[in-house]
């Protein structure tokens, strides 16, 4: 039984660029949340998606975006990077109709903002 | 009132000593929490979790008290083993809002 995927494992990019990184959710699990992990903090909620819908939004600015496939799996875009945006973004999967707050990690995405 | 607030940020242990993570949280929606593992390079694992009708819950070396009209709760690694040497974080949710409040971490080093 996989767990949550997340590709590519890092990134590196420049202020001003685009980046997309994607997730795949735990066999069975229907809704993806995304998080921000600065080096050193504890993660940050972005959003969460459920039934392709954005469900939840934490602090983030709308340079952050995302969708849901009808699979379930989820991707992250962040437009106009800056050197803040240099994290580690991790989704979390979990199945929303089971009524369960229990939220499963993948291993994350490495971004740095050059 | 989304924060919650963890302590102590580093810890240095023995080998088969006790470990102990305490976190403090404001919003009294909040009716799940979570504790995650983080190893260098990794995702968070879970852990551990409880929900405020039970003051305990214990899973192997692994043990949450919970203290809900104090609004704290902690977590007590028994026999801490250098295996265990991770940055250990608190979470809290709520079942209406779904969303992981995270603690800042507490990076743990159990010495042989």
């Amino acid at each position: 039984d996989a767990g949550v995927t997340q590709s590519p494992t890092h990134l590196i990019k420049t202020r001003g660029q685009q980046v997309t990184l994607r997730c795949s959710p735990k066999s069975g699990h229907d809704t993806v949340s995304w998080y921000q992990q600065a080096l050193g903090q504890g993660p940050q909620f972005i959003f969460q998606y459920y039934e392709e819908e954005e469900r939840q939004r934490g602090n983030f600015p709308d340079r952050f975006s995302g969708h849901q496939f009808p699979n379930y799996s989820s991707e992250l875009n962040v437009n106009a990077l800056l050197l803040g945006d240099s994290a580690l973004y991790l989704c979390a999967s979990s199945l929303r109709t089971s009524g369960s707050s229990t939220q499963y990690f993948g291993p994350g995405t490495r971004l740095t903002v050059l | 009132q989304q924060q919650v607030k963890q302590s102590p940020q580093s810890l240095i242990v023995q080998k088969g000593g006790i470990s102990i993570i305490n976190c403090a949280y404001e919003n009294t929606a909040f009716d799940y929490f979570p504790w995650y593992q983080q190893f260098p390079g990794k995702g968070p694992a879970l852990l551990i979790a409880i929900r405020p009708d039970v003051s305990e819950k214990k899973e192997g070396r692994f043990t949450i008290s919970f203290n809900k009209s104090a609004k704290q709760f902690s977590l007590h690694i028994m026999d801490s083993q250098p295996g265990d040497s991770a940055t250990y974080f608190c979470a809290a949710s709520d079942t209406g809002r779904r969303a992981l409040t995270f603690g800042s971490g507490t990076r743990l080093q159990v010495q042989p």
